[in-house]
């Protein structure tokens, strides 16, 4: 069965730099997301993207987030200056369609320090 | 702001009962619902979507139902097994397509 696929499955960071999570959705998907899980706490939505342009996003994707599709298989999430609090397992998902299930990667454990 | 909470957080239950996890929403706009499955370390398994239209869906051992006048949702489990045992979410969007709010999970171990 199609997989999402998340690289790598564990990053470390010091806080500050820049760090890049990569993504290959379902290939016949049109919608990508992420989601991050803060250990402990409950999964959140950061970014919905389609048609190459993000069609929403939550109060915790600032302007130190953003989202590329750079060719038609990778999904990439970029943190320009990561913080402390940026640490999280991040999610992203992909669906066929809006009213689809979404589809999970395994997800990628940042760790800031 | 929409608000998902389940009870209970942890279930743990002999091997071959039944067992029902809740699910509620502050706000009883919700749209579609979809039903999760956490293993650790990994992702998010989708179980069961209950789309705008439909009251309840069904997959094997599972079924899920959703009542959006009370703002509830429950996932029921047949004849549970050890390999059931995970932990389980619900989310639910407010509108086609926009973004999921999670509940926190209710962790559930299957006793052989």
């Amino acid at each position: 069965e199609p997989e999402v696929t998340q690289t790598p499955s564990h990053q470390v960071t010091q806080m500050g730099q820049e760090v890049i999570l990569r993504c290959v959705p379902i290939s016949n998907h049109l919608y990508f997301y992420w989601y991050r899980q803060i250990l402990g706490q409950k999964v959140e939505f950061l970014v919905s993207f389609y048609n190459n342009e993000i069609s929403e996003k939550s109060e915790i994707f600032d302007d130190q987030f953003s989202v590329e599709r750079p060719d038609g298989s990778n999904f990439t999430l970029k943190i320009r200056s990561t913080k402390l609090e940026d640490s999280a397992m991040y999610f992203c998902a992909s669906s066929v369609y809006v009213n689809s299930p979404l589809h999970f990667g395994n997800g990628t454990r940042l760790t800031v320090t | 702001k929409q608000e998902v909470t389940q009870i209970p957080a942890a279930l743990s239950v002999p091997e071959g009962e039944n067992l029902v996890l809740n699910c509620s929403f502050t706000d009883s706009a919700i749209y579609n619902l979809q039903w999760f499955r956490q293993d650790p370390g990994k992702g998010l398994t989708s179980l069961l979507l209950i789309q705008s239209s439909q009251r309840e869906q069904t997959s094997g051992r599972l079924n899920a139902s959703l009542d959006k006048s009370s703002g509830r949702s429950t996932l029921y489990i047949a004849a549970s097994q050890p390999g059931d045992s995970a932990t389980y979410l619900c989310a639910g969007d407010e509108t086609s397509g926009s973004r999921l709010t999670f509940g926190e999970g209710t962790q559930l171990t299957v006793n052989p």
